[in-house]
């Protein structure tokens, strides 16, 4: 089976500028998160998706961020406007109704700010 | 509230000698444990995880943790090292009263020749 799918795998913008980033879960898996990994720091949870609707959002760190996930399918990360702070690594990850299975996770996307 | 220490940031071995990567947690419940590999410029993968079934967890690569309630650890072990271990290795913690997982920093294996 095809896994979680990120891209783009790099994205450099300037300061103020708007990113999209995509997530491709395995298919049929109704949980979706996204983490992110700032330099130097730990990986942190953002939020999670259970189909379309945002179960837990509580990481996200401003309204600058706004997580979709429309048809329950792929889910988009918009970050507008960007500042040098969101630059780091930003993970997916899926897994089935019962996590106890595992999470999945992507290859990330690296987001530079400059 | 849960939380994950990672004892060593970088840990430093030779090919073919054992490996010990320290995890400790913290959980207000029952916890689910894994282990996750990341290699240079590739995904999380992951290597084990533990759901309170057997205390002693063996996963891919010859690798294997021990779950140990009184000491709240996991530690990952390897018998013998190899080069292609060489990467950043992650202990997370899933509290069973939700689906977020905590991380811990991370420790960097590396594996001289």
């Amino acid at each position: 089976e095809a896994g979680v799918t990120q891209f783009p795998s790099h994205s450099v913008i300037e300061k103020g500028q708007t990113v999209t980033l995509r997530c491709d879960p395995i298919s049929g898996h109704d949980n979706l998160y996204w983490y992110r990994r700032v330099m130097g720091k730990e990986i942190k949870f953002l939020l999670h998706f259970v189909k379309e609707s945002k179960q837990d959002e509580s990481g996200m760190p401003n309204n600058r961020f706004l997580a979709e996930r429309t048809g329950g399918t792929y889910s988009t990360l918009k970050v507008q406007p960007a500042e040098l702070e969101d630059s780091g690594v930003y993970f997916c990850a899926s897994s089935q109704v019962n996590s106890n299975y595992g999470y999945t996770f992507g290859s990330g996307t690296r987001l530079t700010v400059v | 509230a849960q939380s994950v220490t990672q004892l060593d940031s970088h840990v430093s071995v030779s090919e073919g000698t054992p490996v010990l990567l320290r995890c400790n947690y913290s959980s207000s419940y029952s916890p689910s444990l894994f282990w996750y590999v990341q290699h240079p410029n590739k995904g999380l993968q992951l290597l084990l995880k533990y759901t309170s079934a057997a205390t002693l967890v063996k996963g891919i690569n010859g690798f294997e943790a021990e779950f140990k309630k009184s000491e709240t650890s996991f530690h990952l072990t390897k018998p013998s090292a190899h080069m292609s271990d060489a990467a950043e290795y992650f202990c997370v913690v899933r509290s069973n009263a939700g689906n977020m997982l905590t991380f811990g920093g991370g420790t960097r294996l590396m594996v001289k020749p």
